[in-house]
């Protein structure tokens, strides 16, 4: 079956704008997280969604947030871009049930903020 | 306060030689622990887990074990491939738990040299 599939792959803003990042998860997977990776920071976990709702947040500002569709489609926005926000943005899915933790990735989007 | 640290950012092997990659966490409530693989322009991709419950886990080349009693766990790769040349992420979770989510170190750059 497909994977979890990442849009778009790459993108260029500048500071102040907003971005939306888009991600469709693995067939039958309720849960979505989303995720920054940054060097020498690993991947910073942003926010989990299930079942249209958040069930966990990580420590990031307000600036970032994400919503899930009936479809189990998550998108995430960053609102007034900071250079700092210049990371690969990795979206994972699961089935959301059990607690094994396996995750499935996209292969990210990558932004680049100037 | 990161709960899961890889301290070593680079590891360097020659082919055929055991790789070995280390692990710790802070948060004596982790149940799941797991490793994923990264290589350049590619999101991550599991490898291997372990339970709380055992100490060791063995899949082909890869073998994780756990020492809970000093909250370490670790990777070895035997022989070691130069396809195996990637980013290697360490990850707990707690899902169920007062964390509930994945949580990765900062990944280890390991070099397989021919």
């Amino acid at each position: 079956k497909a994977g979890v599939t990442q849009t778009p792959r790459y993108l260029i803003k500048t500071r102040g704008q907003q971005v939306t990042l888009s991600c469709s998860p693995i067939s039958g997977h309720r849960s979505v997280s989303w995720y920054q990776q940054t060097p020498g920071q690993g991947l910073q976990f942003l926010f989990e969604y299930f079942s249209e709702t958040q069930r966990n947040k990580g420590n990031f500002p307000g600036r970032f947030s994400g919503r899930q569709f009936s479809n189990s489609r998550s998108e995430m926005n960053v609102s007034t871009l900071e250079l700092g926000d210049s990371a690969l943005y990795l979206c994972a899915s699961r089935s959301g049930t059990g607690n094994t933790g396996e995750l499935f990735f996209g292969e990210g989007s990558r932004l680049t903020v100037l | 306060d990161q709960q899961v640290k890889q301290n070593s950012p680079s590891l360097s092997v020659q082919e055929g030689r055991i790789s070995i990659l280390n692990c710790d966490y802070t948060n004596s409530m982790f149940d799941y622990f797991l490793w994923y693989k990264k290589y350049p322009a590619e999101g991550p991709t599991f490898l291997i887990s372990i339970s709380s419950i055992k100490d060791k886990n063995e899949d082909g080349r890869f073998t994780v074990f756990l020492n809970k009693s000093a909250k370490h766990l670790s990777l070895h790769i035997v022989p070691s491939q130069p396809g195996d040349s990637a980013v290697y992420f360490c990850a707990a979770s707690d899902y169920g738990g007062a964390t509930n989510k994945l949580i990765f170190g900062t990944g280890t750059l390991l070099a397989v040299q021919p």
